[in-house]
């Protein structure tokens, strides 16, 4: 079946920081890959997305890349802020013809000042 | 479009209560999902509909929990009786499948505690 791996949280780095966040899978077909971000007391919003190997999701300054030969979709950010501190999701869906989200454990990120 | 909306957005109950969630979906979305988020597990997929269908409910933990979509502007996850393992974070999302586009779209949550 479908799954989503994501590495344990949480991250904690320093303002202006490099973040990567990893993300692995296992699906059926071609699937559509998908960065969530979760604010405190807020539902998950979509913050990139990829439908196709070698496409970059881009949004806010965080960028994914679709690696199908490792079957691997990383969160990065050249410079986190602080207001970034949030659980981020990956999930994929359109796995084998099935258009159910399957999503990962989420990982915590806290940004220090 | 406002979102998907889900109301309330914070329910305290006391055990053996029924507990009713409801949900908006965005117009025009023919998936809809209900999900439970707690530390423990994550979040999980508890039931799922499509134009109005239910299609898969194998995540509904228990008989005590049920949903309903009369139709496709409106969907209910009743608990009953209510448990204090039932506290937890409820989502619900809705999608709409086309080319390209098959993300889910989240509510803001309903937050239960049942003691």
């Amino acid at each position: 079946g479908n799954s989503v791996t994501q590495m344990e949280g949480p991250v904690t780095l320093s303002e202006e920081a490099f973040l990567t966040i990893n993300c692995t899978y296992t699906a059926t077909g071609y699937p559509s890959l998908f960065w969530y971000v979760q604010y405190p007391g807020e539902g998950l919003q979509l913050l990139l997305k990829a439908t196709k190997a070698d496409d970059k999701g881009s949004n806010k300054g965080f960028e994914a890349t679709y690696r199908k030969e490792t079957t691997s979709f990383h969160l990065e950010k050249g410079s986190v802020q602080v207001s970034d501190s949030a659980v981020y999701f990956c999930a994929l869906t359109r796995s084998g013809g099935s258009y159910i989200p399957t999503f990962g454990r989420g990982t915590s990120l806290i940004v220090h000042p | 479009d406002a979102g998907v909306i889900q109301s309330p957005r914070h329910e305290v109950t006391e055990m053996g209560q029924e507990v009713t969630l409801r949900c908006k979906p965005i117009s025009g979305h023919d998936y809809l999902f209900w999900y439970r988020q707690t530390m423990m597990r994550g979040l999980e997929l508890l039931i799922y509909f499509n134009n109005n269908v239910p299609i898969d409910d194998s995540g509904m933990p228990e008989d005590r929990f049920s949903a309903k979509m009369p139709n496709a502007s409106f969907s209910t996850l009743k608990i009953q009786p209510s448990e204090p393992r039932d506290s937890a974070v409820y989502f619900c999302a809705s999608s709409k499948v086309g080319t390209g586009n098959t993300e889910a779209f989240f509510g803001q949550g309903t937050r239960l505690t049942v003691v």
